[in-house]
């Protein structure tokens, strides 16, 4: 079965680095999302892509965040300057269709521990 | 985004069906009910959908009611590898995806 797949699984990194989050979305997939998780919190939207561009975000997604499909398979999160409160499980998601059908595939996650 | 209301837990036994509710008094002509669910230490993982009728998968029944205002999810036999976080989701369009709280499930040997 088609997977999403994320890398790294696990990043450790100092406050005020950068940081690439990398996932590989199922091939025909055309809309991309990433969502995060803090610890013991529900699951938060961050970002929707689609087109190669941003179709939606949330106030989460902030300056410090942006997305990029560099080379049509890979779709990556940077965040510029890590905050202690980026420390989270951040999930990526890729789906066929735009509409009320849509079924989204979730990635197994990239926690990240800002320090 | 339309609202749904979710029991914060439930409990089951093995091999019992369990019947998870959800309400979405709020939702429109056109908005899909999802339902998925998020496994210990894994990514949130879809399990069905429906408009209006009632839908089978390999995973799961999905019951809707006559007027749309609630949903249920029905696993006819649980196993201990089904206990997770049930999400209800009502989705318009392309909508993202919001999720609640959902309902924790637990699954008795």
């Amino acid at each position: 079965e088609p997977e999403v797949t994320q890398t790294p699984s696990h990043q450790v990194t100092q406050m005020g680095q950068e940081v690439i989050l990398r996932c590989v979305p199922i091939s025909n997939h055309l809309y991309f999302y990433w969502y995060r998780q803090i610890l013991g919190q529900k699951v938060e939207f961050l970002v929707s892509f689609y087109n190669n561009e941003i179709s939606e975000k949330s106030e989460i997604f902030d300056d410090q965040f942006s997305v990029e499909r560099p080379d049509g398979s890979n779709f990556t999160l940077k965040i510029r300057s890590t905050k202690l409160e980026d420390s989270a499980m951040y999930f990526c998601a890729s789906a066929r269709k735009g509409s009320g059908a849509n079924v989204l595939t979730f990635g197994a996650g990239s926690r990240l521990t800002v320090l | 985004d339309a609202k749904t209301t979710q029991p914060n837990s439930m409990e089951s036994n093995e091999e019992e069906p369990v019947h998870l509710p959800c309400n979405h008094s709020t939702i429109s002509g056109t908005d899909y009910i999802h339902w998925y669910r998020q496994l210990p230490s894994q990514g949130p993982e879809y399990v069905i959908h429906g408009l209006t009728s009632n839908v089978n998968n390999r995973m799961a029944s999905l019951a809707i009611a006559e007027d749309r205002k609630s949903s249920t999810l029905i696993l006819h036999r649980a196993t201990l590898r089904d206990a997770a976080v049930y999400y209800c989701l009502i989705i318009q369009g392309a909508q993202k995806l919001v999720f609640g709280q959902g309902t924790r499930l637990t699954i008795n040997p």
